[in-house]
């Protein structure tokens, strides 16, 4: 079964500091990867995904992420924190040899962003 | 349209209550979720509707019922809950039921049961 692991349930960072959100994934296939963000109260957002093609990818709010296979990773990165980037943060696989969407979140991490 | 719609937004209920969820989209997709999500957890699949038929069940308790009437519509009657059963309620839908495709998620029902 597949699992993700996000390093770190709390992230802080000072605003206009670089944010970078760590991911990894368990399986000799590469899934696909999602990033979401979560706003208090809110449902879920998509912030990006990576099915096929280039490895880096660049999603809304000026936030991007890097598959690389050799380190079972799908890091997130923004270069310069703002303080409406503060929220909740998961990572999602969905395993391409089952048929049908199935998302496998992370225990996410938590981002604050301080003035 | 680009939005999954939920109401109500806020829910309380005795145990012995009968009540309903309900979750609309109206962008055409084929496939619609519902998620259970705890404070300060990721969400947790419960059912999938695939062309409005069910296509996942998660071995969750019969107290909760989910019925897909049309391909815009999922609702989840719920019956006889448990106070651990108070959490954040999410409805999502994607365009196919395909392992590449987004889920767009609708805000939620926060339901408190007493």
């Amino acid at each position: 079964a597949q699992s993700v692991t996000q390093l770190g349930s709390h992230v802080s960072v000072s605003e206009g500091a670089l944010v970078l959100l760590r991911c990894n994934y368990s399986s000799s296939v590469p899934p696909y990867l999602f990033w979401y963000v979560q706003y208090p109260n809110q449902g879920l957002q998509l912030l990006l995904k990576y099915t096929t093609g280039a490895t880096l990818v660049k999603g809304i709010n000026g936030f991007e992420a890097e598959f690389k296979k050799s380190e079972t990773s799908f890091h997130l990165t923004k270069p310069s924190a703002h303080m409406s980037d503060a929220a909740e943060y998961f990572c999602a696989v969905s395993d391409k040899e089952t048929s049908g969407s199935r998302l496998t979140f992370g225990e996410g991490t938590q981002l604050t962003v301080n003035p | 349209d680009t939005e999954v719609t939920q109401t109500p937004k806020h829910l309380v209920m005795g145990m012995t209550n009968k009540k309903s969820l309900k979750c609309e989209q109206h962008m055409g997709h084929r496939a619609m979720y519902w998620y259970k999500q705890k404070a300060k957890k990721p969400p947790e699949l419960m059912f999938v509707y695939s062309y409005e038929k069910l296509s996942i069940n998660e071995s969750v308790p019969s107290r909760f019922s989910p019925e897909c009437p049309n391909s815009s519509l999922l609702n989840l009657h719920l019956h006889a809950l448990q106070p651990e059963d108070s959490a954040l309620y999410l409805c999502a839908s994607s365009p196919r039921w395909w392992n590449g495709d987004e889920q767009f998620f609708g805000p939620g029902t926060r339901l408190t049961v007493l």
